[in-house]
């Protein structure tokens, strides 16, 4: 059963576009919503995170919106780069140490 | 070291062998987690564990699979009588301590697992 569900799958960009990343969640126990970045052949790497208190967070040019009554969140890529191209992982966790991890989205960014 | 290492980084095994996957996490880490990547399925948990003991193993898929920890740093996942569905890349990841600083993970390049 998946906690977590992104959409779309796949996003190709051109470069200075704007790349958004949604995900779905069910469970409204979910206290902290990280998203991940992961290059080929790398392990993932925490990008960004957010807590249900706040509706936005924003860090350089990756941005958090969080939308806690449609229980959804995504992440926006302002200005895209060809360096941005990489598979993006929502997640999920209720503190229990456990992250729930979405299928991820391949972004791909076009020079 | 600087980084939560593993090892091998690929292996090739034939179906019914037993293989061992190995974790090195950042040092002082406490807690250290496995997940399974498998193609189009996204990451899968598979244990927990927070210094030498697992209190959350729940996703272990079958009893072909077990994991230990020893000495509160390096783990290994030790997969038995392997099957093709167990072809994977499989991550290693580690964080400071429990709880919420647990959520701050920090993965290894992963083992790849081909099983033929």
């Amino acid at each position: 059963q998946q906690q977590v569900k992104q959409s779309p799958q796949s996003l190709i960009v051109q470069k200075g576009g704007i790349s958004i990343i949604n995900c779905a969640y069910e469970n409204t126990a979910f206290d902290y919503f990280p998203w991940y970045q992961q290059f080929p052949g790398k392990g993932p790497a925490l990008l960004i995170a957010i807590r249900p208190d706040v509706s936005e967070k924003k860090e350089g040019r990756f941005t958090i919106s969080f939308n806690k009554s449609a229980k959804q969140f995504s992440l926006h890529i302002m200005d895209s780069q060809p360096g941005d191209s990489a598979t993006y992982f929502c997640a999920a966790s209720v503190g229990n140490n456990r992250l729930a991890f979405g299928k991820g989205n391949q972004v791909v960014v076009i020079p | 070291g600087a980084g939560v290492s593993q090892s091998p980084s690929n292996k090739v095994t034939e179906k019914g062998k037993d293989v061992e996957l190995r974790c090195d996490p950042i040092s002082g880490h406490t807690a250290l987690y496995w997940y399974r990547q498998s193609l189009g399925q996204g990451l899968e948990f598979l244990i927990y564990f927070q210094g030498n003991s697992a209190p959350d193993k729940s996703g272990l898929p079958s009893d072909r699979f077990s994991a230990e920890r020893t000495g509160g740093s390096v783990s290994t996942l030790t997969i038995q009588r392997t099957q093709q569905e167990d072809s994977a890349v499989y991550l290693c990841a580690s964080s400071l301590q429990g709880g919420f600083g647990a959520n701050v993970l920090t993965f290894g390049a992963g083992s790849r697992l081909t099983v033929l």
